[in-house]
């Protein structure tokens, strides 16, 4: 079955550090990948999205992913963390099961950032 | 731009009452998706309308649980009679393509049943 896997379900970063959230995915299809963000009290936001081309994607605010076809992997990257940025990540893909499109997620990963 | 609107943003009923959920996607948006969270597990997808019509009901738990959306525009879901697995947050989400390509969340209704 298809499934999206996050590995850090909780990390906790100063300031300045630098972020890697890992996200792989089980899917045999062409995939369109997602991260999205959920800050304290707001909707879901979109990041970023991988759909072809180069695997290395630029988002919103700094974060970056890099699709790795082979590792089935999309991790989330951003070079240096600011307490802003304190909010749950989801991975997500975007599958067609069921003769609809529907996006399967990872089950969040809470980061904390301290000033 | 008018994003997805969802309400109530919190609901607490106790189990054996009905419960309604209402989301309004962004006006033209022919797809609308109901998606849920559990107990901070990941989000599951429930179901998917294009314009009035079922597309795919295929994450629909049970038969307590019913959608509609009228004229294509507003959605419900009805939980009746809900039960204690029931509470976690639903989400909304809206999109012109049905790929994926630009879905718009709401910001979710978090149900409390007790």
């Amino acid at each position: 079955a298809q499934s999206v896997s996050q590995h850090n379900h909780h990390v906790i970063l100063s300031e300045a550090a630098s972020l890697e959230l890992g996200c792989n995915y089980s899917y045999g299809g062409t995939v369109n990948l997602f991260w999205y963000v959920q800050y304290p009290g707001q909707h879901l936001q979109l990041l970023l999205k991988y759909f072809s081309g180069d695997p290395l994607v630029k988002g919103i605010k700094g974060f970056e992913a890099e699709f790795i076809k082979s590792k089935f992997s999309f991790n989330l990257r951003k070079p240096s963390v600011q307490w802003s940025d304190t909010a749950e990540y989801f991975c997500a893909v975007n599958a067609l099961m069921d003769s609809s499109y529907k996006l399967i997620f990872g089950s969040g990963t809470r980061l904390l950032v301290r000033p | 731009e008018a994003g997805v609107t969802q309400f109530p943003s919190h609901s607490v009923i106790e189990k054996g009452q009905t419960v309604t959920l209402r989301c309004d996607p962004i006006s033209g948006h022919d797809n609308l998706y109901w998606y849920r969270r559990v107990m901070g597990k990941e989000i599951k997808f429930l179901l998917h309308f294009v314009k009035e019509s079922k597309q795919d009901e295929s994450g629909m738990p049970n038969n307590r649980f019913l959608a509609e959306r009228t004229g294509g525009t507003y959605s419900t879901l009805k939980v009746q009679p809900a039960e204690l697995e029931d509470s976690g947050v639903y989400f909304c989400a809206s999109s012109q393509e049905d790929w994926g390509y630009g879905y718009t969340f709401g910001s979710g209704t978090r149900l409390t049943v007790v």
